[in-house]
């Protein structure tokens, strides 16, 4: 069995300042993890992915996620928030093998940016 | 714009009713995905096909449901007598990998249903 928990549903933050969107999960086994991006009116675009190799890993449009298997979290984060970086944001696990039936979507964290 | 595509974009509906929603996949990409989407939650998979082939189905996806992808291209997901529990953002998606490590899935906007 395999579960995600976004722990913020909303954040807000001050463009320029830094994002931190918050992922925990539960997984059977080593699991793969991903953050996906939906901007209103837009299909769900793939930020990043975790697949056992490195740990940090760095995604799309200046994000990047950190594997802490001994705290079973795999945090979002980004050094300076943009204007466009407002959107809803997906926290995603899945069996390490098999096929996009696997997927284990979060609740969603809509990220705010504000001037 | 090579996306995936789904048409209609918003679709209103009685209880009772009939709804249809097509899914063009981008050309290339063997497997599609259908997930539904409700109010305050991530995504949750219906079905997914490899070609023509459906391979897999969920639990959510009742007798009243039916998916198909005749020729391998595009897909449409039929809802026979909606309810309104039915209500949902419906989303498509393309890939052309196999597994889940080389899986990249491409989104369509959705077709979102509203049934009165």
């Amino acid at each position: 069995a395999q579960s995600v928990t976004q722990l913020d549903s909303h954040v807000s933050v001050s463009e320029g300042t830094p994002v931190l969107l918050r992922c925990n999960y539960s997984s059977s086994y080593s699991p793969s993890l991903f953050w996906y991006v939906q901007h209103p009116n837009k299909g769900l675009q793939l930020l990043l992915k975790y697949t056992s190799a490195a740990t940090l890993v760095k995604g799309i449009n200046g994000f990047e996620a950190e594997f802490k298997k001994s705290e079973t979290s795999f945090h979002l984060t980004k050094p300076s928030a943009h204007m466009s970086d407002a959107a809803e944001y997906f926290c995603v696990v899945s069996e390490p093998t098999g096929t996009a039936s696997k997927l284990t979507f979060g609740t969603g964290t809509r990220l705010q940016v504000t001037l | 714009d090579t996306g995936v595509s789904q048409d209609p974009r918003h679709k209103i509906t009685k209880r009772g009713q009939n709804v249809t929603f097509r899914c063009d996949p981008i050309s290339e990409h063997n497997r599609l995905y259908w997930y539904r989407q409700t109010l305050g939650q991530g995504p949750e998979f219906l079905t997914y096909f490899q070609n023509e082939a459906q391979l897999e189905k969920s639990r959510l996806l009742s007798d009243r449901f039916s998916a198909e992808r005749p020729k391998g291209s595009f897909s449409t997901l039929e809802i026979q007598r909606t309810e309104q529990g039915d209500s949902a953002m419906y989303l498509c998606a393309s890939t052309s990998r196999g597994g889940v490590q080389g899986e990249k899935l491409f989104f369509g906007s959705g077709t979102q249903l509203s049934v009165l």
